[in-house]
């Protein structure tokens, strides 16, 4: 069964930094691309990122380029989002999900972008 | 950017009945390989978003056979046959043919009458 436990969220003030982390097991994590969604409070889904298998491709929405970097580390199976200069709109549920086509999703880590 | 337009927003249905949401694509979602990346997701309140369709029509593992998806081009449909107080929930579409970016749909909100 696919498992992906997001963890790094909370309260931070604007232009601060967060670095989301997810676990993942139940499947081979290096065989797959892997994404992360976000979703505003009461708002709809909004896909953030996603990186290829080794890693050695990163694409993101245009709203967090130059501010948040995905990552992986394969012998960990975790994937990671670096979140910097963080703006209230960035305010969400954040999710971890397998592969492009989001096969499978976390539970979700709330980061929430407030003074 | 690929823009969703999902219809309606809103889809109050009474037990048993069937139910229809549409999503409409700004622009064909035919990929070069010949497949059409167009899936349907199910949030539950208070739940992390499922995905029940992948590829237009094919149904994940463990989804009931009363969820179905259909279309193609710009126009796709996901069917509830018969609705269920489980059902109960926001339904979203996606399209991952032509990415950066990925996006989804507003989301349609099913109710129970």
């Amino acid at each position: 069964e696919v498992q992906l436990v997001e963890s790094g969220g909370g309260l931070v003030q604007p232009g601060g930094s967060l670095r989301l982390s997810c676990a993942a097991s139940g499947f081979t994590f290096s065989s797959y691309w892997m994404s992360w969604v976000r979703q505003a409070p009461g708002k709809g889904l909004e896909w953030v990122a996603n990186i290829k298998q080794d890693g050695s491709e990163k694409y993101y929405v245009d709203s967090v380029k130059g501010r948040f970097t995905i990552s992986r580390d394969n012998a960990k199976n975790s994937l990671y989002l670096q979140m910097n200069s963080l703006r209230a709109e960035d305010t969400a549920v954040y999710y971890c999900a397998r592969e492009r086509a989001a096969s499978g999703w976390g539970q979700g880590t709330l980061v929430t972008v407030s003074s | 950017d690929v823009v969703m337009t999902q219809s309606p927003l809103s889809l109050p249905v009474t037990l048993g009945q069937p139910a229809s949401i549409s999503c409409r694509s700004s622009q064909s979602l035919v990929h070069s390989d010949g497949n059409s990346y167009l899936n349907w997701f199910q949030q539950r309140p208070g739940q992390s978003p499922r995905r029940l369709i992948y590829n237009v029509y094919n149904r994940d593992s463990g989804v009931p056979d009363r969820f179905s998806g259909s279309g193609s081009g710009t126009d796709f449909t996901l069917k509830i046959s018969r609705v269920e107080a489980e059902d109960v929930g926001v339904y979203y579409c996606m399209q991952g043919t032509h990415w950066p970016p990925i996006t989804f749909g507003q989301g349609t909100r099913l109710e129970i009458k």
